[in-house]
């Protein structure tokens, strides 16, 4: 079954440490691979995304993650936590399908970041 | 350039009523996804419409369906309200072009069922 998991409900993290928030991923074909953060009221904003090539993935506010297919894993990282990235994270695999269109995107539970002072 | 945008952003309804709720995509984007997302949950993915077609269709029952109209808007319905139901209902649009792809979300709807 295509599934995703993200091991940590919640971390918290002091202001100008490193992060990194795990994601795996069960998907039967080769997977596109996304990380949306949302913060309280809001939707849902792109990170970054892995279709294919390199596996490091740079993303905006300074969030990369690595794609590593033996572990199927594509975890988040950020060497510098800001306060404002409080927030939940959400991990997500997708196929390109019906005409390109990501269609069907399965979200993980998400992990929720504080960041302490 | 106004990006997703939902209505209503909150609702309450009681058991067994029907719900409708709106989404006008980004300007230039033609194609409307549908997602639920229950409390300390992911979205969860119930359909996607493309030219005025369900193209798409998650794991969601009948209850649950869709409109696309010829300016891109789309609407979800639900009858028969459950509890369970009460989510958060979330809309994307994107457009495919040579670039590739990018999905925008609205703020969402907040749907209670009493």
């Amino acid at each position: 079954a295509q599934s995703v998991t993200q091991p940590d409900i919640h971390i918290t993290v002091s202001e100008g440490a490193s992060l990194e928030l795990r994601c795996n991923y069960s998907y039967g074909a080769t997977p596109y691979l996304f990380w949306y953060v949302q913060s309280p009221g809001q939707g849902l904003q792109l990170l970054l995304k892995y279709f294919s090539g390199d596996t490091l993935v740079q993303g905006i506010k300074g969030f990369e993650a690595e794609f590593k297919r033996s572990q199927s894993s594509f975890n988040l990282r950020k060497p510098s936590v800001h306060w404002s990235d409080a927030a939940e994270y959400f991990c997500a695999v997708g196929a390109r399908n019906y005409g390109g269109s990501q269609g069907n995107l399965i979200f993980g539970k998400g992990t929720k970041l504080s960041v302490k002072p | 350039d106004a990006g997703v945008t939902q209505s209503p952003t909150h609702l309450i309804k009681t058991r067994g009523q029907q719900v409708t709720l709106r989404c006008s995509p980004k300007s230039g984007h033609d194609t409307v996804s549908w997602y639920q997302q229950a409390l300390g949950q992911g979205p969860q993915f119930i359909f996607q419409y493309y030219e005025e077609e369900e193209r798409q269709r998650g794991n969601f029952p009948d209850r649950f369906s869709g409109h696309q109209f010829p300016n891109y808007s789309s609407e979800l319905n639900v009858n028969a309200l459950l509890l369970g139901d009460s989510a958060l209902y979330l809309c994307a649009s994107s457009f495919v072009g040579p670039w590739g792809e990018k999905l925008f979300f609205g703020s969402g709807t907040q749907l209670s069922v009493l």
